[in-house]
């Protein structure tokens, strides 16, 4: 089954103590990305990768880090988390920006 | 940078009534796609147009984008409670690099 698996899908944790949100998707995609949603604000891309060891910014990096390694895997990385980014966080993979995207379950994260 | 906006932000619909949702870009865009995200999941692809003018339709969805290629529509006849969820549009940037999302259209039914 063609999916997009993020973990964990909550997490609590407070500022400062680094954390990191896996994403693994099974269709060999390409473009993968990661995206933020606040209410009010829509999705907002924080990064993105269209391909292995390529990885750029979105309209939200500060505070992130990304890895491409591999194809299947696109971590998201929080180094110093802080409560400004207490989110629901989005994977995504696709063949590009002109192919339908597929979402991963969401990530709930709570920084106190 | 490019912008994608959508109105209206909220949508109230009586069961059985007819709703549009916009949705503009800040820029020309190949091809525009539009997701709906239920009440605590993740965004499912609906459909993509891409060409200028194009009509398509999936049972009471109509999308439409338009002529300029810079905004689109969602049209729902007949609202069912199936239907409540939050609609975005979305479409890649000047550079193809980056795929925009506008700010979403939750609707709520009321029975």
């Amino acid at each position: 089954e063609a999916q997009v698996t993020q973990n964990p899908r909550y997490l609590i944790t407070v500022t400062g103590k680094k954390l990191t949100v896996t994403c693994s998707q099974n269709m060999n995609h390409e473009y993968m990305s990661w995206y933020r949603q606040d209410p009010g604000l829509g999705l907002r891309q924080i990064y993105y990768s269209m391909n292995v060891e390529v990885t750029d910014k979105g309209d939200v990096p500060e505070g992130y880090k990304v890895s491409r390694k591999e194809k299947r895997n696109f971590p998201l990385i929080l180094e110093s988390p802080s409560p400004n980014q207490t989110s629901l966080y989005f994977c995504a993979s696709s063949w590009g920006t002109t192919s339908p995207a597929f979402f991963g379950q969401g990530t709930r994260l709570t920084v106190v | 940078g490019q912008q994608v906006m959508q109105i209206p932000q909220y949508q109230h619909v009586q069961e059985g009534e007819d709703f549009t949702t916009y949705c503009n870009s800040s820029t020309t865009l190949s091809n525009i796609q539009w997701y709906k995200q239920r009440p605590g999941g993740h965004p499912v692809f609906l459909i993509q147009l891409v060409k200028s003018g194009e009509v398509k339709k999936q049972k009471r969805l109509t999308f439409q984008f338009g002529e300029a290629k810079k905004n689109s529509s969602l049209h729902i006849t007949a609202t069912q409670t199936t239907d409540v969820g939050t609609y975005f549009c979305a479409g890649p940037g000047a550079a193809g690099n980056k795929l925009t999302f506008g700010g979403g259209t939750r609707v709520l039914v009321k029975p």
